[in-house]
């Protein structure tokens, strides 16, 4: 089956502690996203990756960090920097970065303890 | 922030109803998505439009762009209980390669 995964389901973080959220994909796509949603509310961007070994900061970046040493991986770390991390995490990937159609996982949701 | 506005907010039908959703966007774009999310799951891509096309079609969804208006709709026919999702619309940005600008979305509930 090929598409995009996402673990853990439900990721619980303690006050200033560091959490991962794995992103996988094996569409063999150049270019992967990570985005937040909060309740009753579109999608806003955190990082997105065109290349392998190359990111950019998207609207939200602040309090967040990723690295994108596989093609196929792009993991997102939330930092105890990120003062309200309480969201719904979607990875997503596509093709190519030209605002072409995204393929998206099936979510994290990040609360706080 | 948010290109793509959404209206309205959340919309209520019955089965066999038609669903229109508009969308309206600020800046000029070279495309415009609709996706789907149901509850707690991650977006399906629905359908995209270029701005060199007026209507597009797939099954029993239908999308228009306006690009005088900087607007498109989605219309859902002959609704069923499956469609019963929040559908937002995306737009690319010709200044940012690789950037969508998703907006709030509309929450369609279908009662059978």
């Amino acid at each position: 089956d090929g598409g995009i995964t996402q673990s853990p389901k439900y990721l619980f973080r303690k006050e200033g502690q560091n959490v991962t959220l794995s992103c996988e994909q094996n569409l063999n796509h150049d270019a992967m996203y990570w985005y937040r949603q909060d309740p009753g509310q579109g999608l806003r961007l955190i990082y997105y990756s065109q290349i392998v070994n190359d990111f950019q900061k998207g609207d939200i970046a602040e309090g967040y960090s990723v690295s994108r040493e596989k093609k196929e991986s792009f993991p997102l770390t939330v930092t105890s920097a990120q003062k309200n991390p309480t969201a719904f995490y979607l990875c997503a990937s596509s093709s190519w970065a030209g605002g072409e159609t995204q393929y998206f996982g099936p979510g994290t949701r990040l609360l706080v303890l | 922030s948010q290109q793509g506005e959404e209206d309205p907010q959340a919309l209520s039908i019955q089965e066999g109803e038609n669903a229109t959703m508009n969308c309206s966007y600020k800046t000029s774009i070279n495309n415009l998505q609709w996706y789907r999310q149901n509850s707690g799951r991650g977006l399906v891509h629905l359908i995209l439009i270029r701005s060199n096309e007026r209507e597009k079609h797939s099954g029993r969804l239908r999308v228009t762009l306006d690009t005088s208006k900087k607007s498109s709709s989605l219309l859902i026919t002959a609704s069923r209980a499956a469609d019963t999702a929040s559908y937002f619309c995306a737009t690319d940005d010709p200044d940012s390669w690789g950037k969508l600008q998703f907006g709030a979305g509309t929450q369609v509930v279908v009662t059978p």
